[in-house]
């Protein structure tokens, strides 16, 4: 089975540009999630989806991301606009079933100028 | 309100040498356990976990760890390190109940020749 591709894995964008990174899951697994990864902050939840539905939205990241999974398949999330402190590894994982485990994606590198 | 501490932030060990990487945990009841690990430029990656039974868990490569209720611990050991297991470990904790999972802020494992 193919894990979970994220692309593009690296991105570089100016402030203010609105920029989209995509997620594929593992095949069959019903939940997906996306992290933001920093030194300083670690790993940060930014989404939670089970089953196309939106179950946590990581509060302190509304206002300017969103996510959506548009089908079992496939996951988008937007950053708009772009800051310098977006700058981060973004991390897309999938799970199948409902013990966390989790299959993570290489992640996609987020550099804002 | 469940946690995880990671007490150590990065630790040096010499090729050949013991490991031992300290996660510490609070949550009402006994939660999955999980240690993930994290090579340069890839996503996480599941190297053991535990969710009831024998405290102590076989995991790849030859790591294993021990669940103890009585300290809240979930410690990951090896016998004999090698350099290329050199890379970030991080503790997680599931509740029972769903798919959400907290991660630890990770160790840095530096194996020196």
């Amino acid at each position: 089975d193919a894990g979970v591709t994220q692309t593009p894995r690296h991105e570089v964008a100016e402030k203010g540009q609105t920029i989209i990174l995509k997620c594929e899951p593992v095949s069959g697994h019903n939940d997906l999630f996306w992290y933001r990864q920093t030194k300083i902050q670690g790993l940060e939840l930014l989404s939670y989806f089970r089953s196309k539905s939106l179950m946590e939205d990581g509060g302190a990241f509304k206002d300017r991301f969103k996510a959506e999974m548009l089908n079992s398949s496939f996951s988008t999330l937007k950053i708009q606009p772009t800051e310098p402190k977006d700058s981060a590894v973004y991390l897309c994982a999938s799970s199948r079933d409902n013990t966390g485990q989790l299959y993570f994606g290489e992640g996609s590198k987020l550099t804002v100028l | 309100a469940q946690s995880v501490t990671q007490p150590d932030a990065r630790v040096t060990v010499s090729e050949g040498a013991s490991l031992q990487l300290r996660c510490k945990y609070s949550y009402s009841a006994t939660p999955y356990l999980f240690w993930y690990v994290q090579y340069p430029r890839q996503g996480l990656q599941l190297l053991l976990k535990y969710y009831s039974g024998d405290p102590v868990v076989q995991g790849v490569n030859s790591f294993e760890a021990e669940f103890s209720k009585s300290n809240s611990s979930f410690h990951l050991q090896k016998a004999s390190v090698h350099w290329s297991d050199s890379a970030v470990y991080f503790c997680a904790l599931s509740p029972n109940s769903n798919n959400r999972i907290f991660f630890g802020d990770g160790t840095q494992l530096v194996v020196k020749p």
